[in-house]
């Protein structure tokens, strides 16, 4: 069975602190993606990578940066916190090419405050 | 501009009865289409998904229709079960291997 774990479920920073969240997967999946999920706005794309040091940006990918250094490590930084980044924060990864035949596979979210 | 939508926020469905979640989507290039389950406090769970070659799936209690003349997919459950009380998301690939997600259904199973 597919891991993807994230190193925190619940976090608490200031604004104005850098915010690291980690995720590390253990299938060797090339693509690794950090989404958010709010109430009535859904699951929204941050960044996504496909492969060590590669990345691109998501939909909102301001505010945050990602570093992928290791193939199972992908981490999502915050330079600088804000209150409106309090969210829900889901890592997941997935195999290159696989389609609709091996959808991604998601951790159990960081829920992060900013307070 | 949101390529996959749910209208509907919420539902609520009497147990043994059928569930009907619905998804309207904008691109008609989509090669597929994925359902999602989420519980509170985990993550999104893959359910089920359909080729936009076919126009329906079936998985045990899950079926998905796939209408592609209206952009419109609907994921059947029956019976409902309590433990089928979840967020539902539909997903469409947008591009380079990433998912667009829908806004998500909360569907609440009534004992």
């Amino acid at each position: 069975d597919v891991k993807v774990t994230q190193s925190s479920r619940y976090l608490v920073k200031r604004t104005g602190e850098k915010v690291f969240l980690e995720c590390v997967q253990d299938m060797d999946h090339e693509n690794m993606f950090w989404y958010r999920q709010d109430p009535g706005l859904g699951l929204r794309l941050i960044y996504f990578s496909y492969d060590v040091k590669m990345k691109e940006k998501g939909d909102i990918p301001e505010g945050y940066s990602v570093s992928r250094e290791k193939k199972e490590r992908f981490s999502l930084i915050l330079e600088s916190a804000s209150t409106n980044q309090t969210s829900m924060y889901l890592c997941a990864s997935g195999k290159q090419g696989a389609g609709e035949n091996s959808p991604l596979h998601f951790g159990n979210g960081t829920r992060l405050t900013v307070t | 501009d949101q390529q996959v939508k749910q209208n509907s926020p919420s539902l609520s469905v009497q147990e043994g009865r059928i569930s009907i979640l619905n998804c309207d989507y904008t691109n008609s290039m989509f090669d597929y289409f994925l359902w999602y389950k989420k519980y509170p406090a985990e993550g999104p769970t893959f359910l089920i998904s359909i080729s936009s070659i076919k126009d329906k799936n079936e998985d045990g209690r899950f079926t998905v229709f796939l209408n592609k003349s209206a952009k419109h997919l609907s994921l059947h459950i029956v019976p409902s079960q309590p433990g089928d009380s979840a967020v539902y998301f539909c997903a469409a690939p947008g591009g380079n291997e990433k998912l667009t997600f829908g806004t998500g259904t909360r569907l609440t199973i009534i004992p």
